[in-house]
């Protein structure tokens, strides 16, 4: 089945410990992007990938990092949290030249 | 800055009726406009999308009516259902771009 999967779904933290959410798909996209979704801000795109090793900052990067080694991964670094990451994270992907994005089915974190 | 306007944020219909979601931005470079749907514990689904070469796109229910020189677009649902309730977004991007500007959303509830 094409989608695109993200771990974990659910994650409470604390403040300064370092995560990593990943994101995989299995349909040979070259993008793929992170959003974080909020209420009354709807979804804010963090970073996003072109191809492998091509990454380039969205709208609200601060406090984030990504990795594209692979065509199929593409992991969100958190490396020192704080309360006001805490949010719903959408990783989504898409062939290039092909507007439609397909979202993973979210992560939730909290970060005490 | 929001790219994309979205309103109303909630809205409440009874089963039968019509909702609309209206959006509307300034980027004269955007030309490609999607509607996203998202289940509640999922993530956004593309519903449909529209060019601004047409002033009109009709899916089953679904109508996308697009005004260029208003750089106005809003989502028609016509005879809405309970299982109609999601959130909606809007959202637009550049020519030859994958990146897309979400609408902060619009929780819609269809009463039976």
């Amino acid at each position: 089945e094409a989608q695109v999967t993200q771990n974990p779904r659910y994650l409470i933290t604390v403040t300064g410990k370092k995560l990593t959410v990943t994101c995989s798909q299995n349909m040979n996209h070259e993008y793929m992007s992170w959003y974080r979704q909020d209420p009354g801000l709807g979804l804010r795109q963090i970073y996003y990938s072109m191809n492998v090793e091509v990454t380039d900052k969205g709208d609200v990067p601060e406090g984030y990092k990504v990795s594209r080694k692979e065509k199929r991964n593409f992991p969100l670094i958190l490396e020192s949290p704080s309360p006001n990451q805490t949010s719903l994270y959408f990783c989504a992907s898409s062939p290039l030249g092909e507007r439609t994005q397909y979202f993973g089915p979210g992560t939730r974190l909290t970060v005490l | 800055q929001q790219q994309v306007k979205q309103s109303p944020q909630s809205l409440i219909v009874q089963k039968g009726g019509i909702s609309i979601i209206n959006c509307a931005y300034e980027n004269t470079a955007f030309d490609y406009f999607p509607w996203y749907q998202q289940f509640p514990g999922k993530g956004p689904a593309l519903l449909i999308a529209i060019r601004p070469d047409v002033s009109e796109k009709k899916e089953g229910r679904f109508t996308i009516s697009f005004n260029k020189s208003a750089k106005q677009f809003s989502l028609h649902i016509m005879d809405s259902q309970p299982g109609d309730s999601a959130t909606y977004f809007c959202a637009a991007s550049e020519t030859g771009a994958n990146n897309l500007f979400f609408g902060t959303g619009t929780r819609l509830t269809v009463i039976p």
